[in-house]
């Protein structure tokens, strides 16, 4: 009954490899995002999607391609990977204009 | 577009006292502010909220403050426990289509 869950919880990869984590909300929600979460905590939102529309693409590398193949799904992934890519990757869904349900967060490690 | 200054980055304070944790915000089309906490290791929780058209909301030891004249917002934790160290987040909604700007968060330690 997880309400958004991510896979992997966590990737160790080396650079250059291509990844892709998964997130899934079954809580009705209209909007999906992802941001990155970097060593200093800071929490960088990177794409909205709303009714698998993208709404909002803050300047992110174009390595980084988000896909929402329904509603309830937003997926994200990333090519070439970078050293500067490591961080953690939550997912989050929501109403709009309302309280963000966030997913148990992807560890991404490039070696 | 948004921004959402948040101060301090960093709060110590004894069991039992209290912390209060403030947000500035640019836009003054902002109408939803809610706050987040993250444990260690966790995923940010909503613990309160308030929208622009309340000055104050409580719930139990948290109560949050909002000043639309001056586009701010504060957190207040009373009789603070251990339980209640972890990083807190701001946030500024201007709603519709518009992003969520989260502030830069405050790790808050409380000592038994």
């Amino acid at each position: 009954d997880t309400a958004v869950s991510q896979t992997p919880k966590y990737l160790v990869t080396q650079m250059g490899n291509d990844k892709s984590i998964k997130c899934e909300q079954n809580l009705g929600h209209d909007t999906m995002y992802w941001y990155k979460q970097d060593s200093k905590k800071f929490l960088k939102i990177m794409f909205s999607y709303n009714n698998k529309e993208l709404i909002i693409n803050e300047t992110v590398p174009n390595r980084f391609s988000p896909k929402s193949p329904d509603k309830a799904h937003l997926n994200l992934h990333i090519n070439s990977l970078e050293l500067g890519d490591s961080a953690v990757y939550f997912c989050a869904s929501s109403l709009m204009d309302n309280e963000q349900y966030f997913g148990p967060g992807t560890r991404l490690t490039v070696t | 577009g948004e921004n959402v200054e948040q101060h301090p980055s960093t709060l110590s304070v004894q069991e039992g006292d209290s912390a209060v944790i403030k947000c500035t915000y640019s836009d003054s089309a902002s109408n939803y502010f809610p706050w987040y906490k993250q444990e260690l290791g966790k995923r940010p929780q909503l613990i309160i909220d308030i929208r622009s058209n309340v000055g104050e909301k409580k719930d139990q030891r948290i109560a949050v403050t909002l000043n639309k004249t001056a586009k701010h917002f504060s957190l207040h934790i009373t009789e603070t426990q251990p339980e209640d160290s972890a990083v807190y987040f701001c946030a500024a909604d201007s709603g519709g289509y518009q992003k969520v700007t989260f502030g830069t968060g405050t790790k808050l330690q409380v000592i038994p």
